[in-house]
């Protein structure tokens, strides 16, 4: 199996304060973690890439300081929001690739819903 | 580049239908090609996957076909069902770097 999980799966938060927000591959290692956004009605919008032991790196357009993201072990990721605003309020998505994979199959969480009050 | 879309193109079928849903892609030099299923409030899940040096793929109860020629993929579901509802993505992707989503099409079944 291939099973992504996240937490929490809502969160409803009072502008300026911080959300953090778990990834976790439970029945495999990964070693590249990815962070998605999708608004209502749109497609996926990747944001960064995470890779276990290193930086993660960032989409154009995304900020670093903004969304920080941690990438400790082999099954957890973490996504922190920072001086979380209204406009930050979407559905964030993480997906994991299996270690050593032989594709780019990525293997995706339930999605934690964000709303910034 | 990525994709963004304000409406999502629909699809309505019959259960027991077959349903085909179409994807175009944008790199010529993508090798893999993935199509997901979305519910809605849910992350996507895996449905079926292909490369580029094949043409076609059969899962249980779906086949995808892959025509490089025009860039274009298509997912066909066999006997669909009311919980084949959902938004489908396709998505691309080049030498294990980023997968790019397609805009998605939501799949309504009626019973």
């Amino acid at each position: 199996g291939a099973v992504v999980s996240q937490h929490p799966s809502w969160v409803i938060c009072k502008s300026g304060t911080s959300v953090k927000i778990e990834c976790r591959s439970l029945d495999f290692q990964a070693t590249t973690m990815f962070w998605y956004r999708q608004f209502p009605k749109q497609s996926l919008m990747l944001m960064a890439t995470s890779n276990e032991g290193s930086k993660a790196t960032y989409e154009q357009g995304v900020e670093k300081d903004k969304f920080l993201i941690n990438h400790a072990s082999l099954t957890l990721s973490t996504l922190t929001v920072t001086s979380a605003h209204p406009e930050d309020s979407s559905f964030y998505i993480c997906s994991a690739r299996k270690m050593l994979a032989s594709t780019d199959t990525q293997y995706f969480g339930p999605g934690t819903r964000l709303t910034v009050l | 580049g990525e994709s963004v879309g304000l409406h999502l193109p629909t699809l309505s079928v019959q259960e027991g239908d077959n349903s085909i849903i179409n994807c175009a892609y944008s790199n010529s030099a993508s090798d893999y090609f993935i199509w997901y299923k979305q519910e809605s409030g849910k992350g996507p899940q895996f449905i079926i996957d292909i490369r580029s040096n094949m043409d076609k793929r059969q899962g249980q109860r779906v086949t995808v076909l892959l025509n490089k020629t025009v860039k274009h993929l298509s997912l066909q579901i066999a006997a669909t069902q009311p919980g084949d509802s959902a938004v489908y993505f396709c998505a691309e992707n080049e030498g294990f770097q980023k997968l790019v989503f397609g805009t998605g099409t939501r799949l309504l079944v009626s019973p």
